[in-house]
């Protein structure tokens, strides 16, 4: 079952913008993480945040954290057309299971 | 982090058939799970499997249909039983580490 959801579920920008990508989230967490697939390959894991953590930073990444308002952001400053990609972000709930949200479908036009 | 030989990473196959898709992990880990991603959607659980006991299903996923085998630390394979078109998916294997989980590179199943 999905976790949460994410938003906004596509995104279009032109090279050199900044993404905003969103999700929420329904149960108490460990971790949250965000992970990249490219045209229906494997995840590619970009950065994870703990629960007790409120950003995190990692190259043109930022991601944040309110476990008061169950929610997360990943920002990607200065897009590059290789970022287009489907960007998902997973909970590790108490159980140790990673929960994928729906994901949002990120489009760069260079 | 580990890095995960998923195989096959396509195949197309007949309806009733069955496919067993294998997952090698270069180095021994705990835990290995199992998704599903269907058309255009996100992953979902189907299970987990640890090493000397029978996989953990999720609600949904049943033994019968996805048999599961974790022989050792570092090998594990999922059985798409009896299939059917709605069985057509990514089929991905994970582990999990304290930094992030690792997916292998996915099996595109199509079946027809």
């Amino acid at each position: 079952s999905q976790q949460g959801e994410e938003d906004p579920q596509a995104l279009s920008i032109q090279e050199g913008e900044n993404a905003t990508m969103n999700c929420s989230y329904k149960t108490s967490i460990n971790n949250l993480q965000w992970y990249r697939q490219n045209s229906g390959r494997g995840l590619v894991h970009l950065i994870l945040i703990r629960s007790n953590e409120r950003e995190k930073h990692s190259g043109r990444l930022r991601v944040t954290l309110d476990t008061s308002k169950k929610s997360s952001s990943l920002l990607i400053t200065a897009s590059r057309a290789a970022d287009t990609a489907s960007y998902f972000c997973a909970t590790l709930n108490q159980g140790g299971k990673l929960i994928f949200g729906q994901g949002t479908e990120l489009s760069v036009k260079p | 982090s580990a890095v995960i030989s998923q195989k096959p990473s396509r195949d197309i196959c007949q309806r009733g058939t069955s496919l067993t898709i294998q997952c090698q992990v270069d180095s021994q880990v705990t835990m290995m799970f199992w998704y599903r991603q269907q058309p255009g959607q996100s992953l979902t659980l189907i299970a987990t499997a640890n090493q000397g006991s029978e996989a953990t299903y999720e609600s949904g996923f049943v033994i019968d249909k996805f048999p599961i085998s974790r022989p050792n630390l570092t090998f594990s394979t999922l059985t798409v039983s009896n299939m059917s078109p709605e069985d057509s998916s990514i089929y991905l294997c994970s582990d999990d580490t304290d930094y992030g989980y690792t997916f292998g590179s996915g099996t595109r199943l199509t079946v027809v």
